[in-house]
């Protein structure tokens, strides 16, 4: 099966600092991107989305950025806390509902 | 329910025997996906089920996995013959197709599989 990074990279970051964490996806023809939290012992939480008819996309304390010309996603997340270590996903999908494929995944530490 | 609900939440089984994992979807997700997760790592691509249509396999590793859904709503995935490298957190997720394609999924808590 399609399988994803044997080593999560790691982004350590000072509470109160912004946090970004960056995801370079596979296939141009993707048009649909999210980013899901999850932390230890749990599912997946959904965080934002995107479509890609858009570059830019804001939730509360979080942003998302995507450029597709150099295929890449981002997730900013203002004022990181404590609540928000965690490991962080992009995952990415085609056209029609096909599946969503997983990027490797980082691990985001705030340091208090 | 109110969200993805998955049984058993930890299974240890003895080498060599069949587990069945559970999933029940969110009401009305005709999107189901499952994904399995070791210790540590990302996300593998199991199986994607989508209304009527014939599901997407590829992902499932070897002929000892198959996955079911039944009445378009709860699915059972099937590890015959379990093997020690089957270990790990197997994950349900669910979601709506709309007119423009792909909705979020939302992830049950997983069953945790340790094969011994």
């Amino acid at each position: 099966g399609e399988s994803v990074g044997l080593h999560l990279p790691t982004l350590s970051v000072q509470e109160g600092d912004n946090s970004i964490i960056n995801c370079a996806y596979s296939n141009s023809a993707s048009d649909y991107f999210i980013w899901y939290k999850q932390e230890s012992g749990k599912g997946p939480q959904f965080i934002i989305d995107i479509r890609s008819n858009m570059d830019k996309r804001q939730g509360q304390r979080v942003t998302v950025l995507l450029n597709k010309t150099v295929k890449h996603l981002s997730l900013q997340i203002a004022a990181t806390q404590p609540g928000d270590s965690a490991v962080y996903f992009c995952a990415e999908t085609s056209p029609y509902g096909n599946k969503l494929v997983f990027g490797a995944g980082t691990i985001l530490r705030v340091k208090s | 329910g109110a969200g993805v609900s998955q049984s058993p939440s930890n299974k240890v089984t003895e080498k060599g025997k069949d587990v069945e994992l559970r999933c029940d979807p969110i009401s009305g997700h005709t999107a189901l996906y499952w994904y399995r997760q070791s210790l540590g790592q990302g996300l593998e691509f199991l199986i994607y089920f989508q209304g009527n249509s014939a599901p997407d396999k590829s992902g499932l590793p070897s002929d000892r996995f198959s996955a079911e859904r039944t009445g378009g709503s709860v699915s059972t995935l099937t590890i015959q013959r379990t093997q020690q490298e089957d270990s790990a957190v197997y994950l349900c997720a669910s979601s709506l197709v709309g007119g423009q394609g792909a909705m979020k999924a939302f992830f049950g808590q997983g069953t945790r599989l340790t094969v011994v």
